[in-house]
């Protein structure tokens, strides 16, 4: 059962573009994080979100946790072949348990 | 200094071979997980270990034997696997036992490829 829905699945663009990319669910979460994985290494945390509604920015990197919570979206202005990488949203359900859920995935490719 | 190690970075197998990866981490951490990922599926939790302690099996196959003698280091067990186990197998640790702001993070993965 796939629980949290990122699209676009793949994104080339061309540097100074910018894009957003989203994670949807039915579910509702406690939190989401945002990760980036680039070829060959393990993903690493951007970002978490807790609250409904919050907006944090990273440098030229814009994440937004959707009011009730079932939903995210990562926006990046300007974007830099630096940014290439597969970005994945991960939530967190709650409790007692360090269990995060994944996305499907948005493979980026940032052309010069 | 990587946080998270992960050997051998790729290994390929038979399917009557028996073989084992080993993950180690430096950061102190408590909770230790092994991953799944496979082309166009989502990253797919096997185990998690806190405190040397197995809390989470998500209904992995038995041809995988998780094992953590310690907080710091996991392995996992390969025996007569299946083509379809080829994948990259991704190791992570954390702090603590959940929570919202728990960081997960990773090792740069073992590609395994069964013939």
């Amino acid at each position: 059962t796939q629980l949290l829905e990122q699209s676009p699945q793949f994104l080339s663009i061309q540097e100074g573009e910018n894009l957003t990319v989203y994670c949807n669910s039915s579910s509702v979460f406690s939190s989401l994080q945002w990760y980036r994985q680039e070829p060959g290494e393990g993903p690493v945390l951007l970002v978490t979100v807790v609250t409904g509604g919050e907006v944090k920015k990273l440098k030229r990197l814009t994440f937004q946790f959707g009011d009730a919570r079932k939903d995210s979206s990562l926006h990046i202005t300007a974007a830099q072949p630096g940014d290439t990488g597969l970005y994945l949203c991960a939530g967190y359900w709650g409790g007692a348990t360090n269990k995060l859920i994944f996305g499907t995935g948005t493979l980026l490719a940032v052309q010069p | 200094e990587t946080g998270v190690t992960q050997t051998p970075r790729h290994l390929v197998m038979g399917m009557t071979n028996k073989k084992s990866l080993k993950c180690e981490q430096h950061l102190g951490h408590n909770a230790m997980y092994w991953y799944k990922q496979s082309a166009k599926k989502p990253l797919e939790l096997m185990f998690v270990y806190n405190f040397k302690e197995q809390t989470e099996n998500n209904s992995v196959p038995s041809r995988f034997s998780p094992e953590c003698p310690n907080s710091s280091h996991l392995f996992l067990h390969l025996h007569t696997l299946q083509p379809e186990d080829s994948a990259l197998y991704l190791c992570a640790s954390s702090q603590g036992r959940g929570g919202p702001y728990n960081e997960q993070f990773f090792g740069p993965g073992t590609r395994l490829t069964v013939l």
